[in-house]
């Protein structure tokens, strides 16, 4: 159970388009469509902003979209927004039932 | 409104044992799943262990096999997890967090506040 591997940050002005990847294995990312995105603010819960890796909650703003390829999943961000600063975390399904976490990722607004 | 309160952290000893509980209101806790997730001081997020809506199905990460036991009471729209043998190691806030059932697989939709657990001498 290895965390999927996350760039440990990415920033973008105001306005901008940015991408988080998330890479994992063919026996997690790669074999499932069970890719979720969380996102942490300090001191705060994870708060979930796309599950089955393109879909959103209700209320999550469309400015948030999922993708996959292969073993890499990716989330995007457009529109950046002074609020969209945070933590963020994929999170796979794996063969064995079980559930891994990225390594996280701080997204910082220039 | 749904809400998940995490209780029963602390400072405990190594080798003490420590019991979670999670208090679940605004929905039909009965037809969720449910999960623990911690995270270390500092560090990323960690699944720990999870159980079906009627307590059957349970699954655990490897780091929580043997030390770790989930259970539920849909009676008392409760989740617990009871930790033996704790180490420094599993010093870290837990979160309990609700299953998404509008996902096709484990998804967490709701989290609690989380309660801190810190192991030390």
């Amino acid at each position: 159970q290895s965390a999927l591997t996350q760039p440990a940050s990415v920033s973008g002005s105001p306005g901008q388009s940015i991408t988080i990847s998330c890479t994992g294995a063919s026996s997690d990312v790669g074999d499932y469509n069970y890719v979720s995105w969380y996102q942490q603010h300090p001191g705060k819960a994870p708060k979930l902003m796309i599950y089955d890796v393109s879909s959103r909650p209700s209320g999550v703003s469309n400015r948030f979209s999922g993708s996959k390829s292969g073993n890499t999943a990716s989330l995007t961000i457009s529109g950046l927004q002074a609020e969209d600063e945070a933590d963020y975390y994929c999170s796979s399904h794996t063969g064995s039932s079980t559930q891994v976490f990225g390594t996280g990722t701080k997204v910082t607004v220039l | 409104e749904v809400q998940l309160v995490e209780s029963g952290g602390g400072l405990v000893k190594p080798g003490e044992s420590l019991r979670l509980s999670c208090a679940a209101s605004g929905f039909s806790f009965r037809e969720y799943a449910m999960n623990w997730v911690r995270q270390a001081p500092g560090k990323g997020l960690e699944w720990v262990s999870s159980i079906g809506s009627g307590g059957a199905s349970i699954y655990y990460a490897d780091s929580a096999k043997g030390r770790f036991t989930i259970s539920r009471d849909n009676a008392k729209n409760s989740l617990y997890l009871q930790i033996n043998s704790l180490r420094a190691e599993d010093t870290a806030v837990y979160y309990c967090a609700r299953d998404n059932n509008d996902a096709k697989a484990r998804t967490f939709d709701y989290w609690g506040q989380g309660t801190l657990v810190t192991v030390s001498s």
